[in-house]
């Protein structure tokens, strides 16, 4: 099974602040990279898909980048309501491993 | 609208098992596979397993094999989940995702609200 590891666990940072998260996999999974964003007691929400296309309705200030083993997630202006946790996923095959997260405190 | 609408919390004791349903609405239910996720409290999120309604065809995380079952009856446009042979350890929220089938580039976009499975003697 392929294993994700994220970094950093947790991110403090201020409004208007360039934030980047790192998802790593154990082997290549070309571009089968999504990310997720998820508040406190809610089911989490898809923000990029395929490692860099945004999902409709999601600001731009969310970018994706990377193929194979190393993907980025960048928030351009941190905004006070992306605070949260986010997770990469993966899915090159049917199953979808997630990292273990990143917790965005504003 | 697209609607994925999860059974209530369970209170089960160990050894027994969980069946969680996932009715889908707001679209075509055989056209998206429906992905089983839960999270325990305070961790992060993990993968159960997965299921295509049209073909029925399942798959499921390693660490789940022999204990999880992932169906669907195509006549209401619901997805079940069960768990066997419950520990401590499976008390989490269940989450059901959909994820357009015919797309490999697809993520999940719609996700259930959440089925809280309580394991305690």
């Amino acid at each position: 099974d392929v294993q994700m590891t994220q970094s950093p666990s947790t991110l403090s940072a201020s409004v208007g602040d360039r934030v980047t998260i790192t998802c790593r996999a154990s082997h290549s999974i070309s571009t089968w990279l999504a990310w997720y964003q998820q508040k406190p007691g809610k089911a989490p929400k898809v923000l990029i898909y395929k490692a860099s296309s945004l999902e409709s309705g999601v600001p731009s200030r969310f970018s994706g980048s990377g193929s194979g083993t190393e993907f980025t997630l960048t928030i351009s202006s941190l905004q006070p309501d992306d605070f949260g946790t986010y997770y990469c996923q993966q899915y090159e095959s049917y199953s979808g491993t997630f990292g273990q997260g990143t917790k965005v405190e504003i | 609208q697209v609607q994925l609408v999860q059974s209530g919390a369970e209170v089960k004791k160990p050894g027994a098992s969980v069946k969680v349903s996932c009715k889908a609405s707001g679209y075509t239910f055989t056209n998206y596979d429906i992905n089983w996720v839960r999270q325990a409290t305070g961790q992060g999120l993990e993968w159960m397993g997965w299921m295509n309604p049209n073909s029925g065809n399942t798959g499921y995380a390693q660490k789940f094999q022999g204990r999880v079952t992932i169906t669907r009856d195509t006549s209401i446009s619901t997805a079940y989940m069960e768990l066997s042979s419950l520990r401590s350890e499976d008390t989490a929220v269940y989450y059901c995702a959909r994820r357009l089938y015919y797309d490999s580039s697809a993520p999940y976009d719609y996700w259930g609200q959440g089925t809280l499975v309580t394991v305690s003697s």
